[in-house]
C-alpha cells in the first residue's frame, strides 16, 4: 500500500500570504497525485489532477508540481475562502486508493 | 451539471446493516466507474471502493471487504452500498464519488454525502 504523507499537519497564514504544501509517497506514483480542497461541512473538490494539471473552474493561483515521490501544492496570494483542508491522492499503484491525512490551512 | 446525491444514512445499532444509495444526473452514468469513500468525524478521507462501468471491476479497502457490497443500476443512475456487520468503527459520512480517466483513474465530483452512525 502506497503511504502519502503530508506536511506540514497545520499551516497558519494571512490572505495575501503564499502556501506551499507538501505530499510524500512512499513510492514512486509517477504523476498519477491529484490535491483535494475540502471545507468544513461540504464534501471534498478536486483541485489538481495529473500532479500539475488544474482542475476546471478551479483558479489560477493553485498550482502543483513534482512526479515520482514528492509534490507541493502553491497557492499564491491567498484567499480568505482557501483556508481549508488539502489532501493528495495517489491513483497510480492501486486497489487500495490512498490519500495523505491532511493539511490543515488556518489563518 | 453534475450531481450525486447520497441517501440511506442514519442510526444503526453494532451489528446491523444499512444500504446506501447514491442518485446521480448531468452525465453518462454508465460510461463512469464510481467509488464509495468516507470520513470517520474529525478524520481524514478513507476509500472504501471502486465499481467500474459495466461491474466488470470491483475493488474494496481491507478494513470493508466480506461486508460491504457495491453496486449499480444504470437504468435507474444510481450507486448503491450494502453495509453488514457494522462496527463503532463505520461512522462516518460516506461519500459517492465519480471517477474519469486522465491517464490513470480520477475521482472528480463527489456527493454531498451521508452520515452513517453505528451506536448502541
Amino acid at each position: 500500500e502506497i503511504v502519502l504523507t503530508q506536511s506540514p499537519d497545520t499551516l497558519s497564514l494571512s490572505p495575501g500570504e503564499s502556501a506551499t504544501l507538501s505530499c510524500r509517497a512512499s513510492q514512486s506514483v509517477r504523476t498519477y497525485l491529484a490535491w483535494y480542497q475540502q471545507k468544513p461541512g461540504q464534501a471534498p473538490r478536486l483541485l489538481i489532477y495529473g500532479a500539475s494539471n488544474r482542475a476546471t473552474g478551479i483558479p489560477a493561483r493553485f498550482s502543483g508540481s513534482g512526479s515520482g515521490t514528492d509534490f507541493t501544492l502553491t497557492i499564491s496570494s491567498l484567499e480568505p475562502e482557501d483556508f481549508a483542508v488539502y489532501y493528495c491522492q495517489q491513483r497510480d499503484i492501486w486497489p487500495p486508493v490512498t490519500f495523505g491525512q491532511g493539511t490543515r490551512l488556518e489563518i | 451539471e453534475v450531481q450525486l446525491v447520497e441517501a440511506g444514512g442514519g442510526l444503526v445499532q453494532p451489528g446491523g446493516s444499512l444500504r446506501l444509495s447514491c442518485a446521480v444526473s448531468g452525465f453518462d452514468f454508465n460510461t463512469h466507474s464510481m467509488s464509495w469513500v468516507r470520513q470517520a468525524p474529525g478524520k481524514g478521507l478513507e476509500w472504501i471502493a471502486f465499481l467500474s462501468s459495466g461491474s466488470s471491476s470491483i475493488y474494496y479497502a481491507d478494513s470493508v471487504k466480506g461486508r460491504f457490497t457495491v453496486s449499480r443500476d444504470d437504468a435507474r443512475n444510481s450507486l448503491f452500498l450494502q453495509m453488514t456487520s457494522l462496527t463503532v468503527e463505520d461512522t462516518a459520512v460516506y461519500y459517492c464519488a465519480r471517477d474519469t480517466i486522465r491517464g490513470s483513474y480520477l475521482t472528480d465530483f463527489w456527493g454531498q454525502g451521508t452520515l452513517v452512525t453505528v451506536s448502541s
